[in-house]
C-alpha cells in the first residue's frame, strides 16, 4: 500500500459506545495529523504529532483521545460522543519540514 | 483575526476563463504555502505549493506568493468544470515542536459551461 490509509471509511457509532479510528501512512514521513471538517465548515485542526509526540492539540474535548504508537500509525479514540461530533475525520502527514501534507481518503462519522 | 482567510464565495468563472483564487495569512512567520482542491465528500489533494515570493506555475496553475502583504493566490488557466471543487489555502510554519499546518475556510469555484 502506498500513501495514507484510513479505517474505516465510515462509522456509525451510539453516544455511549467505544471506537478507534485507524490511521496508517507509508510515506516515511515524521509528522501526523487528525483534522475534523464538519458540513460547511472549515478544516479543524485537532492534533499534531511530531516524532511521535503531541505537540498540537486546539482544545479538542476529552472524549477524543488520540494516539500516536510509531511514525507510522495514528489512531483516534473515540468515546461518549455527541451528535455534533458527526463529521469527517481526516488524517495527514507529511515531514517535519516545509513540505506538504498528504491526506488520507477520510472515515465518515455519525453518532446517533 | 483568522490565521489563514479566504472569501467562501462561490466564484462563478465560464469555462475557458482564468479563475483567481485569494488567500491572506496573519503570521509572518508563515514558511511555506500550499493549495489544495477538494471536491465534495472527499479528502483534499494537493495541487501546488510555494515557498518563495513570485510565480510557480505548473500547467494550467499558477500560484503567486508575496510575503510582504501576506497574501497568496492560484491561478487557474482555461478552466473546465472538472475544476469545479472548494480549494483550500494552507500555510505551514515549522514550530519548536515541528509542525502547524493551518487551512482556511476554502473557496468554492463553479465553472460554468
Amino acid at each position: 500500500e502506498t500513501g495514507v490509509t484510513q479505517t474505516p471509511r465510515h462509522l456509525v457509532m451510539g453516544m455511549t459506545n467505544k471506537k478507534s479510528l485507524k490511521c496508517e501512512q507509508h510515506l516515511g514521513h515524521n509528522a501526523m495529523y487528525w483534522y475534523k471538517q464538519s458540513a460547511k465548515k472549515p478544516l479543524e485542526l485537532m492534533f499534531v504529532y511530531s516524532l511521535e509526540e503531541r505537540v498540537e492539540n486546539n482544545s479538542v474535548p476529552s472524549r477524543f483521545s488520540p494516539e500516536c504508537p510509531n511514525s507510522s500509525h495514528l489512531f483516534l479514540h473515540l468515546h461518549t460522543l455527541q451528535p455534533e461530533d458527526s463529521a469527517l475525520y481526516l488524517c495527514a502527514s507529511s515531514d517535519r519540514g516545509i513540505t506538504e501534507a498528504f491526506f488520507g481518503q477520510g472515515t465518515r462519522l455519525t453518532v446517533v | 483575526q483568522k490565521e489563514v482567510e479566504q472569501n467562501s464565495g462561490p466564484l462563478s468563472v465560464p469555462e475557458g476563463a482564468i479563475a483567481s483564487l485569494n488567500c491572506t495569512y496573519s503570521d509572518r512567520g508563515s514558511q511555506s504555502f500550499f493549495w489544495y482542491r477538494q471536491y465534495s465528500g472527499k479528502s483534499p489533494e494537493l495541487i501546488m505549493f510555494i515557498y518563495s515570493n513570485g510565480d510557480k506555475e505548473d500547467g494550467r496553475f499558477t500560484a503567486q506568493l508575496n510575503k510582504a502583504s501576506q497574501y497568496v493566490s492560484l491561478l487557474i488557466r482555461d478552466s473546465q468544470p472538472s475544476d469545479s471543487a472548494t480549494y483550500l489555502c494552507a500555510v505551514k510554519k515549522l514550530t519548536g515542536g515541528g509542525n502547524k499546518l493551518t487551512f482556511g475556510t476554502g473557496t468554492q469555484l463553479k465553472v460554468e459551461l
